[in-house]
């Protein structure tokens, strides 16, 4: 089976970027996507095909993929970014904990 | 507006099945398959299989082979998912999701999601 790794948690200060990467072999040959889930609710869609956001997402959320890694970026974070985010390119990584400073 | 609406909490007993019901709203449910994630308390996503409701095929988890059923009943745009054989491993929230091969052109990337579906696996 295919392994996606994320780091377990990242931590950003308030209004700086935040990077969360992806890796896997060749993820740049393949389309990943992007969740972020908030405790107790559903995950929500951020970024399709590596580089799309779906409608309503904010314009902070961009990724990118290349290589063997995949990244999502997020520009001036904000509080409310504050949450677990998984990549995904039919199965999951394990998620990383993003903590807003 | 789109929504999966999931049926409620579960608690079993080990050994016992269960049956998560998830209704479709707002688009034509045949379009799009849908997917079956779970979580376990404190873990990550775990994807469980698809179903494709307009014909019926399915595609399962290799781990889940034989433990696990999903149905659908296009009468009332509602698809299933039945987990045999309960072991307290299988304490989790269940989510359905739809596929977003239609609404954003990508294959794989879930778009909608149920509320979720907390099942307990407890003697």
């Amino acid at each position: 089976s295919y392994d996606l790794t994320q780091p377990l948690s990242v931590s950003v200060a308030l209004g700086q970027t935040a990077r969360i990467t992806c890796g896997g072999d060749n993820i740049g040959s393949k389309n990943v996507h992007w969740y972020q889930q908030k405790p107790g609710q559903a995950p929500v869609l951020v970024i399709y095909e590596d580089t799309n956001r779906p409608s309503g997402i904010p314009e902070r959320f961009s990724g990118s993929n290349s290589g063997n890694t995949a990244t999502l970026t997020i520009s001036g974070a904000q509080a409310g970014d504050e949450a677990d985010y998984y990549c995904q390119m039919g199965v999951f990584g394990g998620g990383t904990k993003l903590t807003v400073l | 507006q789109v929504h999966l609406v999931q049926s409620g909490a579960e608690v079993k007993k080990p050994g016992a099945s269960v049956k998560v019901s998830c209704k479709a709203s707002g688009y034509t449910f045949t379009d799009d398959y849908i997917h079956w994630v779970r979580q376990a308390p404190g873990q990550g996503l775990e994807w469980m299989g698809w179903i494709n409701p307009k014909n019926d095929g399915t595609n399962y988890a290799e781990r889940f082979q034989g433990r696990v059923t999903m149905a659908r009943d296009t009468s009332i745009s509602t698809a299933y998912m039945e987990l045999t054989r309960l072991t307290s491993d299988d304490t989790a929230v269940y989510y359905c999701a739809r596929d977003g091969a239609h609404s954003v052109g990508a294959v794989w990337a879930f778009d909608i999601w149920g509320q979720g579906t907390m099942v307990i696996v407890s003697s």
